[in-house]
């Protein structure tokens, strides 16, 4: 079945680079997603990416996706405090709207 | 502003009496869902719709009942709740485009 899995925790001192990464199964996935969640709220989306691309960059984010290996991964350059959070990935099926998310990972940044 | 608004925020309650949650948004967007969050199991889909009229159950629907009669209010309604029900639950609703899906704050319900 479908199944989207993540590495618990990553800590990492301000100023250095993150990366979270995620696999999934579900090889028809048409969007895979980064969201952020900070301690009391909801999800924020973060990025996303078509499954026909290999990267995506948006400022500080980039986006790589490996569909051989069905491994997605959130990389954030020049971490900062206010990016410590619990990062979720998800995928979306291809003929419904349905996210599966994984576990989430929590990013702590030290300063 | 495009948002997704869930009330209340937080709910305690008692085993066994009846309480909805609301959750609306102004996007027109056709497809929303609820999903509980607990620690460790990461999101878990509870039921979803498609369009007005059109439900379906996700991965954890026991216990959880919904309706879409309007396009823009999804309510989750626990006809009896019982205290494995308690959790932080999440409102979400997304276009049919994939381009990501818009999340509530939340609802904190405690059942004792």
């Amino acid at each position: 079945g479908e199944d989207v899995e993540q590495s618990l925790f990553l800590s990492v001192r301000e100023g250095d680079s993150s990366v979270i990464n995620c696999t999934y199964t579900d090889s028809s996935s048409t969007y895979l997603y980064w969201y952020k969640q900070e301690p009391g709220a909801g999800l924020q989306l973060l990025t996303y990416i078509f499954s026909n691309m290999d990267m995506k960059q948006d400022q500080r984010l980039t986006v790589l996706l490996n569909k051989k290996d069905k491994h997605l991964s959130l990389r954030i350059a020049d971490t900062q405090t206010g990016d410590s959070a619990i990062y979720f990935c998800a995928e979306k099926g291809s003929d419904t709207g349905k996210l599966i998310f994984g576990q989430g990972t929590t990013l702590q940044v030290k300063p | 502003e495009a948002q997704v608004t869930q009330n209340p925020r937080y709910l305690i309650t008692v085993t066994g009496k009846k309480l909805t949650v609301t959750c609306s948004q102004n996007m027109n967007h056709e497809y929303m869902s609820w999903y509980r969050q607990d620690p460790g199991l990461g999101l878990r889909q509870i039921y979803y719709s498609m369009n007005v009229e059109v439900t379906d159950k996700g991965d954890v629907p026991e216990g959880y009942k919904v309706s879409r009669k309007e396009k823009r209010n999804f309510p989750l309604i626990l006809e009896s709740p019982s205290p494995n029900q308690t959790s932080l639950y999440f409102c979400a609703s997304s276009s049919q485009t994939g381009q990501g899906a818009f999340f509530g704050q939340g609802t904190r319900l405690t059942v004792v």
